[in-house]
Order: structure tokens, then sequence, then C-alpha cells
């Protein structure tokens, strides 16, 4: 298996446009999760999915951040309009089903720069 | 909410020198325990786990031992390499959330 894939790498936009973050998460697993990475405030989870259901997005910072996950093998995570301090490193990560404590696979990560 | 709470970097030590990373957590409950890493310009992977009090988890030569009576995870290993060095991530969770901490940046010099 691949593993877990985000896109773009890195992506630079400029304050106001929108951004489109791409995940697809291993074959089989169950549980999808988006967390952001910054230097102040460390990893912190945004919003998971289970069977392509949002669970929890109270982790969401505002209304300006949305995530879809319209079938089993793609989840997207969306800023509009985004802004300078959304600048970090977007991670997804999947969970294959089973008990609670079964092991994250992250992908990559975005490393998002809004100028 | 539970929180993770992990010893602050950076972290410099020579090769073959003895590494320690504290973690306390606070929980309700009795969360698993974990310790991620994270190399450079990679995702986070699963380094070790715990799942019960007095468990040790282990791999690479890194342990780890739940503590429930001073609730923390603590990392150690005996001798680190240069290839050791990476961002150590703390995480405690259950149902099916995990938290992490911070981070711990260590750099491993020849």
């Amino acid at each position: 298996d691949a593993g877990v894939i985000q896109s773009p790498r890195h992506e630079v936009t400029e304050m106001g446009q929108e951004v489109t973050l791409r995940c697809k998460p291993i074959s089989g697993h169950d549980y999808l999760f988006w967390y952001r990475q910054t230097m102040m405030r460390g990893l912190e989870l945004l919003i998971y999915f289970n069977n392509n259901v949002p669970i929890d997005d109270s982790g969401m910072p505002e209304d300006r951040f949305s995530a879809k996950m319209p079938n089993a093998s793609f989840s997207t995570l969306k800023i509009q309009p985004s802004e300078p301090r959304d600048s970090a490193v977007y991670f997804c990560a999947s969970r294959e089903r089973g008990t609670a404590n079964e092991k994250l696979f992250f992908g990559s990560g975005t490393q998002l720069s809004v100028l | 909410g539970d929180s993770v709470t992990q010893m602050e970097g950076p972290v410099t030590l020579s090769e073959e020198a003895f590494l320690t990373i504290n973690c306390t957590y606070t929980a309700t409950g009795y969360p698993s325990l974990f310790w991620y890493v994270q190399y450079p310009g990679e995702g986070l992977q699963l380094l070790l786990k715990a799942t019960k009090a007095d468990d040790k988890g282990s791999n690479k030569g890194f342990e780890a031992t739940y503590r429930k009576e001073t609730t923390s995870f603590h990392l150690e290993k005996g001798s680190v390499q240069v290839s050791d060095s990476a961002v150590y991530f703390c995480a405690g969770g259950s149902n099916y959330k995990l938290t992490f901490g911070k981070g711990t940046l260590l750099t491993v010099n020849p």
C-alpha cells in the first residue's frame, strides 16, 4: 500500500484566496483525521471522520475552514478565504477499523504558506 | 479535556549518550499512551505504545513505561545514534481521539 497520500506537498497563496488540501487514506481504513501543526500550538486535531461522516469538528478554528469526505478514498480540507495565520503544515491521518487504540498512519503533510 | 505535556526542546546529545524525554498526561479515565517520531519532511510514525498501567512499550531501543501513579510516560534510550535525530511526540487518548504534546526536537551529533 502507498500509505496516506496528501497533495499538494507545498502550497503558497495570497491572503484571501481559496485553498484546497487533498487526502487519500489507506484503503480499508474507516477513520480519517485532519491535523494542523504549528510551532506555537504543536499538533492540533481539526476534524475526524468515521465511515465518511464527520464525527467531531470541534477543532476547526472558524467558519473559514471546511472539510468533506465524499467517499471512502478521498477527503478535502478547504480554507476560504485564507489568512496568513493559517500558515502551517496540515496532516491527514487514517486508522484501520478495530479498537480505539490502533495506530494512526500519517501522510507527509501539506506545507501551506499564506502571504 | 485531555492534555499532554512533554519536555520542551531542543535536546542536543552526542552519539551514544543516554536520552530521556519527559511526558505527563491529564485525562479522564485511563487513556492509551503513545510516542510518535517525525523525521524531517515526513509525517509522524508510531514509535511505541502502552495501553494500560505498568505496560512498557519498546521499539528500536526506545522504551517508555506507563506510570499511573505519576501520570507519566517518559521516553528513554540508552545509547542514541545520529539517525535518531527527529521530533518526538508524546500522545494519549481514547474514544478514537489522540491528544499530542508539542513535540521535542532531538539532535544527535557524531
